[in-house]
């Protein structure tokens, strides 16, 4: 059963600093996503990492992708109170034609203070 | 256009109602998916619809009835749902791509009395 663990679960800090956010998953994939979500609305993609080594930034964020280590990060650079959001990572699991079967992790709440 | 709409945004309903959420995308997306969602928890899949077929159902109750009219409507019927079925419910889609990612709608939030 694949299984996909975030840590931490919250994360308070103060803006302009750096921190990251790291997703654990316990068997093989090779896509990983990471998710936006701000309070009471709906999910925003943020990344598709396909391979490994992939690195892709935005803005302030930037993600990564090591599959042999089944490890993903979400880098966070000079952070700004806009980041404030919850913060998800999924897995594919893979097995479906032309669909995707994602696991989530728990989800990282973000709080940046001024 | 990159939306996925849904209606209603809220719901209220007794346990012995029957109601249905409606799921749009009109992205040209062939797989479209429905996932509840607790407070502060992470979406859990419950239904995946490839090419308008159901290809997984995740063991969820059979008061939940999903149904794929064409390539760009699901519904989600629901009938003699508990009150821990209460949730807010996402429908996304996907495109099978180099670099696809599932689009969400922003959700219906569900209240079971």
């Amino acid at each position: 059963e694949l299984k996909v663990e975030q840590n931490p679960l919250f994360l308070s800090m103060q803006e302009g600093k750096n921190y990251t956010i790291y997703c654990n998953y316990s068997t093989t994939s090779d896509r990983l996503y990471w998710y936006r979500q701000d309070p009471g609305k709906s999910l925003e993609s943020l990344f598709v990492l396909l391979s490994n080594g992939a690195v892709k930034q935005e803005g302030r964020l930037m993600a990564s992708l090591d599959t042999k280590a089944r490890l993903s990060t979400l880098h966070i650079t000079a952070a700004v109170h806009d980041l404030s959001a919850t913060y998800f990572c999924a897995v594919e699991r893979g097995g479906i034609q032309g669909a995707q079967k994602l696991v989530f992790g728990q989800g990282t709440r973000l709080t940046i203070n001024p | 256009d990159t939306e996925v709409t849904q209606t209603p945004k809220h719901l209220v309903m007794g346990m012995t109602n029957k109601k249905s959420l409606k799921c749009e995308q009109h992205m040209g997306h062939r797989a479209m998916y429905w996932y509840k969602q607790k407070a502060k928890k992470p979406p859990e899949l419950m239904f995946v619809y490839s090419y308008e077929k159901l290809s997984i159902n995740e063991s969820v109750p059979s008061r939940f009835s999903p149904e794929c009219p064409n390539s760009s409507l699901l519904n989600l019927h629901l009938h003699a749902l508990q009150p821990e079925d209460s949730a807010l419910y996402l429908c996304a889609s996907s495109r099978r791509g180099l670099e696809e990612t599932q689009y969400f709608g922003p959700g219906t939030r569900l209240l079971v009395l």
